[in-house]
């Protein structure tokens, strides 16, 4: 069965320090894996994409790796901000299928 | 650039009532999508569309129905609104089938 898990469901860091957030899943045939940010009462908006032969991809203070042998990847935000507080959501794609993890809250405090 | 519209954004029904929240989007994209999001929980696919009159089930379309008559428009209708069905819903549309969903803003329904 096509899944996806994000890890942890919540996290709190103080504004400055680094975070990472984990995707693992199951989603067969692979296609791409999406990273979205969910700011509170919006829509979801695309950060970055990982294709099967990329490791690591950055979009300003946001850093994704995908390993496609263990099925995992991570968001890393460098130095957070107030504006990071928001949900992320891995979003994985087989060739006719599209998986939504639940997310993780993030809140940065100042 | 207006991209995805969705109206309401926000309504409150009685149980039995029917509603239909529009979706609109000026990019000419194939791909629309209706998904539903209840609170700590991933966005569940409700109804999607590959192109005007053509539309297919996702993983929860019992209680909605959906019409696609042109490339713009994907309308979600509500018949006999139920308790279960509050939530926050989300129309998307995209490029293809594996690319980057454009989201709309979010209809807010509460079913009392």
């Amino acid at each position: 069965k096509n899944q996806v898990e994000q890890s942890p469901q919540s996290l709190i860091i103080l504004e400055g320090k680094n975070c990472t957030l984990q995707c693992n899943y199951t989603v067969s045939p692979f296609s791409n894996l999406r990273w979205y940010k969910q700011d509170t009462g919006r829509g979801p908006v695309s950060l970055t994409i990982m294709t099967f032969s990329e490791n690591t991809k950055s979009n300003g203070r946001y850093t994704a790796t995908l390993d496609a042998d263990t099925k995992q990847s991570s968001l890393h935000i460098t130095a957070s901000q107030l504006s990071d507080s928001a949900s992320y959501i891995c979003v994985v794609s087989a060739t006719n299928d599209m998986r939504f993890g639940a997310g993780t809250r993030l809140t940065v405090k100042p | 650039n207006a991209g995805v519209t969705q109206t309401p954004k926000f309504r409150i029904l009685k149980i039995g009532q029917s509603m239909t929240l529009q979706c609109t989007q000026d990019m000419n994209h194939n791909y629309m999508y209706w998904y539903r999001q209840d609170p700590g929980m991933g966005l569940k696919l409700i109804y999607y569309s590959v192109g005007a009159g053509i539309t297919d089930k996702g993983e929860v379309p019992n209680g909605y129905n959906v019409s696609r008559s042109t490339t713009e428009d994907f309308p979600l209708r509500l018949e006999l609104a139920a308790p279960s069905q509050t939530s926050v819903y989300f129309c998307a549309s995209g490029g293809g089938a594996t690319g980057e969903l454009f989201f709309g803003e979010g209809s807010r329904l509460t079913v009392l």
